[in-house]
């Protein structure tokens, strides 16, 4: 079946605009996040939706940052006033959000984000 | 502290050799799992392997296999038999019962003809 997929998959903006990233997880999965990975790094957590549940904002690092998931579906990650720093691939993850240990996620493509 | 460990910024090793991918784990829950990831140039992140608190056993799938070590609180991704493609960033991964995931830093491996 599908995957993860996310749109648009490069997107260049000036400093100061806002954009708009968007996630279509996998058919069936409640569980998805957000993640930022800037070059060379590692992954980091930025937020996470599980069903109907309030989603855990714990990684959002400024209020320039919020995301909603619509219907338990696709999500949308929005940056207001985007600063240089904001430039990273943002990756989108998807599982089936059992409450146990055994919950694997499964990525998107990602989305490159250039802030000039 | 970290929850997730990865002391090997980069690795390399021989065609058809095999190489092991450290990684260690904090927690102080019985209940967790173990994910390791593999980022080829591309960016897509692939899952490779998981491993549960409670399974007696390593897991393996084809040319992977995690030696888990649950006293050490560590889970060791090892290639076997590797190959051109493998060459890649690996990435750890743990899952605390209900919570989000922690992601290590990485280790990039290159696989040398």
């Amino acid at each position: 079946g599908a995957g993860v997929s996310q749109s648009p998959s490069n997107k260049v903006t000036e400093k100061g605009k806002d954009v708009e990233l968007r996630c279509d997880p996998i058919s069936g999965h409640t569980a998805l996040y957000w993640y930022r990975q800037s070059l060379g790094q590692g992954l980091e957590f930025l937020i996470y939706f599980q069903g109907n549940s309030a989603p855990d904002k714990s990684g959002l690092p400024s209020d320039r940052f919020s995301a909603e998931r619509t219907g338990g579906s696709v999500s949308t990650l929005t940056i207001q006033r985007t600063q240089q720093e904001d430039s990273a691939v943002y990756l989108c993850a998807s599982s089936l959000g059992l409450a146990g240990i055994t919950d694997t996620q499964y990525f998107g493509p990602g989305t490159r984000l250039t802030v000039l | 502290a970290q929850k997730i460990t990865q002391t090997q910024p980069g690795m390399f090793v021989q065609e058809k050799e095999a190489v092991t991918l450290d990684c260690t784990y904090d927690t102080s829950d019985p209940s967790y799992g173990l994910f390791w990831y593999k980022q080829p140039s591309s960016g897509e992140m692939i899952f490779l392997i998981y491993q549960g608190s409670y399974d007696q056993q390593n897991a393996t799938e084809g040319r992977y296999s995690l030696n888990f070590q649950k006293a050490r609180k560590s889970a060791n991704l090892v290639i076997s038999a590797s190959q051109l493609g493998d060459s890649a960033m690996y990435f750890c991964a743990m899952r605390e019962y209900g919570n989000q995931f922690y992601f290590g830093t990485g280790t990039s491996l290159t696989v040398i003809p």
